[in-house]
């Protein structure tokens, strides 16, 4: 089962910044956060991980709580191409290790 | 960029049917997944494979289901007699277990829609 906690959906304005949360609060010491995304029944599509620091790509940012027991998931300038469903995802690091998708935030971005 | 890519896009079978969807993962991958999606329904783990030889699987992948990586580039999941239930889309992912960090990075492909009648 998922061992994480989203909202079922949010809203964001086109060019605002998109912050979704996620709660972990059984997260493991040695467990990463992943962020998927899946737009309109595509393949799941992967955005970001992080340990415990946060991290910053070309797609977004991850923040994580320095308990580790939460994240948010930051879109700086969501486009209305950024609307789908977004999945948080804790996971061991080991080889081969499998992803557990819980049901996501569908994040609606209008213009 | 790298990607997976799987076929057909779309089948229709006849239930009873034997069905095979075909993936061919990212060339330098070592695992390899298989997930399926029920309309409305979430994302939910098949089997993962590595080796030639699976490595998990799940509840779902009872007898009826395989998998074969018949040679070096192609990953096949087969369904022998497919039930009304199967309707769903199938994704295949692949990961080199390594990323960033160290991580385990999965891609996935574009999915490939079984309709069973």
């Amino acid at each position: 089962d998922a061992k994480t906690t989203q909202p079922p959906s949010m809203d964001c304005a086109e060019g605002r910044a998109a912050n979704l949360p996620c709660n972990h609060s059984t997260i493991s010491g040695n467990e990463y956060v992943y962020w998927y995304r899946q737009i309109h029944s595509q393949g799941p599509q992967y955005i970001i991980h992080g340990l415990k620091n946060n991290e910053t790509n070309e797609m977004a940012s991850l923040i994580i709580t320095e308990d580790r027991k939460s994240s948010t998931l930051i879109l700086p300038h969501a486009t209305l191409r950024d609307t789908a469903v977004y999945y948080c995802i804790v996971m061991a690091w080991e080889y081969g290790n499998k992803l557990v998708f819980g049901a996501g935030t569908i994040l609606r971005v209008k213009s | 960029e790298p990607e997976v890519t799987q076929t057909p896009s779309h089948q229709v079978t006849q239930m009873g049917q034997e069905v095979i969807l075909r993936c061919v993962p990212i060339s330098n991958h070592l695992y390899f997944y298989w997930y399926r999606q029920i309309l409305g329904q979430k994302v939910e783990f098949l089997v993962s494979f590595y080796n030639n030889e699976i490595s998990e699987k799940s509840e779902i992948f009872d007898d009826q289901f395989s998998v074969e990586r018949p040679d070096g580039s192609n990953f096949t999941l087969k369904i022998r007699s497919t039930k009304l239930e199967d309707s769903a889309m199938y994704f295949c992912a692949s990961s080199d277990g390594l990323g960033p960090s160290g991580a385990n990075v999965l891609t996935f492909g574009a999915g490939s829609r079984l309709t069973v009648l």
